[in-house]
């Protein structure tokens, strides 16, 4: 149990649909990472917050996805409009500082139907 | 896009055996981490090695960094069958607004009883 939860841990959806995953990460890490992961590749890098500044998003972040960290400690990453690609494996990540090692949840599952 | 990148992607062997993963990267970094997924589940973090480092040991774990070749090994010694997971290299790299993980895409290593 690395202390990091993610909810829910699979979720299936109609294309078309509206998602919200959510991530607790450990209390004490201010910095708190979204991740996607396809099947067979590595984690691909979403977006970062460090406390509720959203500091970094990556261009795989298309407008239909947003997320947030309302009081820097939970954060959800929402998906509208969902489409057959975003089926994957959304994972949360939380560090303490820079230079330390991520402890990662066990992932939300999507799969669009 | 994918920073690090792992050789080999598949590597099979038999329990007692050692077993070595390579891993390349592009840009400059603070430190280079190791993880361990199993099939569905979340990344579990293995081993640290800051850029200052040439190599560090943890059990039966041992890592190695070559900053100039840009490149990183992880060894594990004496392998067992619940060794059976994916390996991914994760490198560090500070962005100006902070830094996030990189990840490569992975190592699948099934060591048989």
């Amino acid at each position: 149990d690395t202390g990091v939860s993610q909810d829910p841990r699979h979720k299936i959806t109609k294309r078309g649909q509206n998602v919200t995953f959510r991530c607790d990460p450990i209390s004490e890490h201010n910095r708190l990472y979204w991740y996607r992961q396809t099947l067979g590749q590595g984690p691909e890098f979403l977006t970062y917050f460090q406390n509720e500044a959203q500091l970094e998003k990556s261009r795989l972040l298309s407008d239909r996805f947003s997320a947030e960290r309302p009081k820097g400690s939970f954060s959800t990453l929402e998906i509208q409009r969902t489409e057959q690609g975003d089926s994957a494996m959304y994972l949360c990540a939380s560090k303490y500082n820079r230079g330390t090692e991520a402890f990662f949840g066990q992932g939300t599952r999507l799969t669009v139907v | 896009s994918q920073q690090g990148e792992e050789d080999p992607q598949a590597l099979s062997i038999q329990e007692g055996e050692n077993a070595t993963m390579n891993c390349s990267y592009k840009t400059s970094i603070n430190n280079l981490q190791w993880y361990r997924q199993n099939s569905g589940r979340g990344l579990v973090h293995l081993i640290l090695i800051r850029s200052n480092e040439r190599e560090k040991h943890s059990g039966r774990l041992r890592v190695t960094l070559d900053t100039s070749k840009k490149s990183s090994s992880l060894l594990i010694t004496a392998s067992r069958a619940a060794d059976t997971a994916s390996y991914f290299c994760a490198t560090d790299v500070r962005e100006t607004s902070g830094s996030r993980l990189t990840f490569g895409e992975g190592t699948q290593l099934t060591v048989n009883p």
